[in-house]
């Protein structure tokens, strides 16, 4: 069974405090995600990386950093914690397979995050 | 226009029911096609793959028609425990890097 393993699953922050956000996954994924999912909007995708130190910017990645330095383990990292920060955070694993292109991500647990 | 688009709903139907749900997405080059099944407060799991000839697993049948950009899922003899919100996904990337979300539909199986 994939595993993907998420750190925490509820954390609390204050205003301005530095977070970091694990996520660790078993099966040699060459694809790793961060979503956040709010009421109405649905998942958004933060960042993903494809390999080892690489990454690209999903479609919400202001305030948002990243770290990919082994293949197993993919950080989210807010620089500077706000409320509008405040969120269910997702990470996901998939894997690239050229002979199976139906290939899904596979999700973490969660990690619900509020800022105060 | 977004995406990925599915029904609103919430959709409440009895025990026993047949439920269809729909999707659209905009982005002809989509490779691959799922639904995922998300309960309240946990994070989505793979229902099932969705692919060019349809399928079906149990009571659950997906179909996909690549040339309208359209896909569903049928539940039949609906139970309690398929309550949950559903989700439409696409992937766009060539190497499954780039999944697509709608924002999913609410069903809740009443008794």
């Amino acid at each position: 069974d994939v595993k993907v393993t998420q750190s925490s699953r509820y954390l609390v922050k204050r205003t301005g405090e530095k977070v970091f956000l694990e996520c660790v996954q078993d099966m040699d994924h060459e694809n790793m995600f961060w979503y956040r999912q709010d009421p109405g909007l649905g998942l958004r995708l933060i960042y993903f990386s494809y390999d080892v130190k690489m990454k690209e910017k999903g479609d919400i990645p202001e305030g948002y950093s990243v770290s990919r330095e082994k293949k197993e383990r993919f950080s989210l990292i807010l620089e500077s914690a706000s409320t509008n920060q405040t969120s269910m955070y997702l990470c996901a694993s998939s894997s690239v397979l050229v002979d199976r292109p139906n290939t899904e991500a596979f999700f973490g647990q969660g990690t619900r995050l509020t800022v105060v | 226009r977004k995406e990925v688009e599915q029904d609103p709903g919430p959709f409440n139907v009895p025990e026993g029911a047949t439920v269809a749900f729909n999707c659209t997405y905009s982005n002809s080059a989509s490779q691959s096609f799922f639904w995922y099944r998300q309960d309240c407060r946990k994070e989505p799991k793979l229902l099932m793959s969705v692919y060019s000839s349809g399928n079906e697993d149990g009571r659950f049948t997906a179909q996909l028609n690549r040339a309208s950009q359209y896909i569903s899922l049928l539940i039949r003899d609906s139970k309690l425990s398929d309550s949950a919100t559903y989700l439409c996904v696409v992937n766009i990337g060539n190497y499954g890097q780039n999944f697509v979300f709608g924002p999913g539909t609410r069903l809740s199986v009443l008794p």
